[in-house]
């Protein structure tokens, strides 16, 4: 069965400070895998795709990192921001398949 | 740029009536999607459609039925509604041909069954 695995569950870190969301899978074969950001309130956004050639991937200050072979990705964020507080989404998408596989995601609290 | 619109946004309902959630997206896109999102767990499938005229089951279709008569389109049914079907339902779509298959979600109804 494919399955997503997020860690940690949330997450409360200072403004201005550093963090890294970790995200394992067994989705199988894979194409690709996305990290989403979700408001409170809102719906999900892609922030990054990596595919299975891709080790770094860079969104301003979000750089998310894929490692094929432990079946691993982690997005780091630098100099969190008060609206960086939402919730981080890894999705993995297997090949030849209309369905994708979420996790249930990282809760992100920046506080002042 | 509206891009995915659902309504309502906001609805509440006593167990057994029925109701139709209504996704517009403007963006030509071919497959379309309806989730669930309940606390503690992922994003679920419920229905999903390739075009219009095609609708087909996700992990989660019990309780929901769906149509497609316009591309533009996707309505979610719930014909009668149980108190576990209280959740956040979002819409999405996406086009084909698009590398990695990015979801446009829109911004969720949230479902409360009494």
């Amino acid at each position: 069965k494919n399955q997503v695995e997020q860690s940690p569950q949330s997450l409360i870190i200072l403004e201005g400070k550093n963090c890294t969301l970790q995200c394992n899978y067994t989705v199988s074969p894979f194409s690709n895998l996305r990290w989403y950001k979700q408001d409170t309130g809102r719906g999900p956004v892609s922030l990054t795709i990596m595919t299975f050639s891709e080790n770094t991937k860079s969104n301003g200050r979000y750089t998310a990192t894929l490692d094929a072979d432990t079946k691993q990705s982690s997005l780091h964020i630098t100099a969190s921001q008060l609206s960086d507080s939402a919730s981080y989404i890894c999705v993995v998408s297997a090949q030849g398949y209309q369905k994708v596989t979420f996790g249930i995601g990282t809760k992100l609290q920046v506080i002042p | 740029n509206a891009g995915v619109t659902q309504t309502p946004k906001f609805r509440v309902l006593k167990t057994g009536q029925s109701m139709t959630l209504l996704c517009a997206q403007d963006m030509n896109h071919e497959y379309m999607y309806w989730y669930r999102q309940d606390p503690g767990m992922g994003l679920r499938l419920i229905h999903y459609s390739v075009g219009e005229g095609t609708t087909a089951k996700g992990e989660v279709p019990d309780g929901y039925n769906v149509s497609r008569l316009k591309k533009q389109n996707f309505l979610l049914g719930l014909e009668s509604a149980a108190p576990s079907q209280t959740s956040v339902y979002f819409c999405a779509s996406r086009p084909t041909g698009q590398r990695g298959g990015e979801l446009f979600f829109g911004e969720g109804s949230r479902l409360t069954v009494l």
